[in-house]
């Protein structure tokens, strides 16, 4: 079955503490982005990538960092983590040509609690 | 003034019924337009692609009207499983990058 998946789903972890948010996609997809959302606002670019090892800074990368050694996988990092930081976080993923003009398949979700 | 601005809603509507809502956008160099569905706590999906000329698919019809920057989605026979809330895309300056909007929240009564 064509997917994302991210793991954990749901995290709560203190200020300070270092964590890593997996997303992996099993459709041999070029493009691969993080996104936030929160209550009232639209979803909000992290980072994105093109292609394996070429990652950029989407709207609100702050505070984040991301790697893309192998095509399937996409982690988000999170070195130290703040409260404002709490918010639900989609994956997502589509083919090259267009980019994010294709139609972008997204995670589950992981919805991160930091106290 | 919001990139991409919607009516957060909810509109509360029968089934049945006929429903449509407008997002507005400010970037007029924007090319392309989506929009996506989200259900209470999912990911989003791609319910339609917007184009130029306007687009139907089944009782779903979205059209874009550059002069006054804004796309709307029409619900004609409105189903119960049509609640949800409805996001416009809207590709950013950059055509890797997308400004989304915070999506209007649709509930269909029996």
């Amino acid at each position: 079955e064509a997917q994302v998946t991210q793991n954990p789903r749901y995290l709560i972890t203190v200020t300070g503490k270092k964590l890593t948010v997996t997303c992996s996609q099993n459709m041999n997809h070029e493009y691969m982005s993080w996104y936030r959302q929160d209550p009232g606002l639209g979803l909000r670019q992290i980072y994105y990538s093109m292609n394996v090892e070429v990652t950029d800074k989407g709207d609100v990368p702050e505070g984040y960092k991301v790697s893309r050694k192998e095509k399937r996988n996409f982690p988000l990092i999170l070195e130290s983590p703040s409260p404002n930081q709490t918010s639900l976080y989609f994956c997502a993923s589509s083919t090259t040509s267009g980019g994010p003009l294709n139609e972008q398949f997204f995670g589950p979700g992981t919805r991160l609690t930091v106290l | 003034r919001k990139e991409v601005e919607q009516d957060p809603g909810p509109f509360n509507v029968p089934e049945g019924a006929t429903v449509a809502f407008n997002c507005t956008y400010s970037n007029s160099a924007s090319q392309s337009f989506f929009w996506y569905r989200q259900d209470c706590r999912k990911e989003p999906k791609l319910l339609m692609s917007v184009y130029s000329s306007g687009n139907e698919d089944g009782r779903f019809t979205a059209q874009l009207n550059r002069a006054s920057q804004y796309i709307s989605l029409l619900i004609r026979d409105s189903k119960l499983s049509d609640s949800a809330t409805y996001l416009c895309v809207v590709n950013s300056h950059s055509n890797y990058q997308l400004i989304w909007g915070a999506g209007t929240k649709l509930i269909i009564k029996p």
